[in-house]
């Protein structure tokens, strides 16, 4: 299994109240990744990084904000949660191969 | 617009007989093409790949073809064992933007012993 842990596996909150998940990998790869997996939509990219403090959008960005301070940690930060961002989260790491793996996953609820 | 489509969200077969599983695509750039195995509260698992220089690669129970002109690929597992009921996902992806993966919606294989 690759080294990836996150945190936390469930949540629930608020609406309007602040959220950020982390993922921890052992692995020191360059490339992480965070997904929302939601029915009938597979798995949607909300943002990427190719290195430290080096972070792109994805498909589905709008309304989340990432940080990646050290090569091992990328943090997903719902600025204020929406009943809309109720989905399983998934984080993704990836070396120099070209497949990539996934984290357990983070089902969070907004209510 | 999905980029990557499959368009059969569940299939029931028989255990011993063969899975196939379909997955079209509308990107020409995507040169990279990934099956993902899915269970329940877990997160997806690689299974398979195939690079768009080939149009098959076998790994035990499991093969991919690619079909480059028709833009579709699908994934043959055979025998169907009752373990390998799961969610399938395709994803592909290009050469740049990290290379990101592009996923389909999913199918849900039910192998019945």
């Amino acid at each position: 299994d690759a080294g990836i842990t996150q945190s936390p596996r469930h949540k629930v909150t608020e609406t309007g109240t602040p959220v950020t998940l982390r993922c921890h990998q052992t692995e020191n790869h360059r490339y992480m990744y965070w997904y929302r997996q939601d029915p009938g939509h597979g798995l949607r990219l909300i943002h990427y990084s190719y290195g430290v403090k080096d972070t792109d959008k994805g498909e589905v960005s709008d309304g989340y904000s990432v940080s990646r301070s050290k090569t091992e940690d990328f943090l997903l930060t719902l600025e204020s949660a929406t009943s809309s961002q109720t989905s399983v989260y998934f984080c993704a790491i990836r070396g120099p191969a070209t497949e990539a793996f996934f984290g357990q996953g983070t089902r969070l609820t907004v209510v | 617009d999905q980029q990557v489509k499959q368009n059969s969200p569940s299939l029931s077969v028989q255990e011993g007989r063969i899975s196939i599983l379909n997955c079209d695509y509308t990107n020409s750039m995507f040169d990279y093409f990934l099956w993902y195995k899915k269970y329940p509260a877990e997160g997806p698992t690689f299974l398979i790949s195939i690079s768009s220089i080939k149009d098959k690669n076998e790994d035990g129970r499991f093969t991919v073809f690619l079909n480059k002109s028709a833009k579709h690929l699908s994934l043959h597992i055979v025998p169907s064992q009752p373990g390998d009921s799961a969610v399938y996902f395709c994803a592909a992806s290009s050469v740049g933007s990290a290379r990101q993966l592009t996923f389909g919606s999913g199918t849900q294989l039910t192998v019945l012993p």
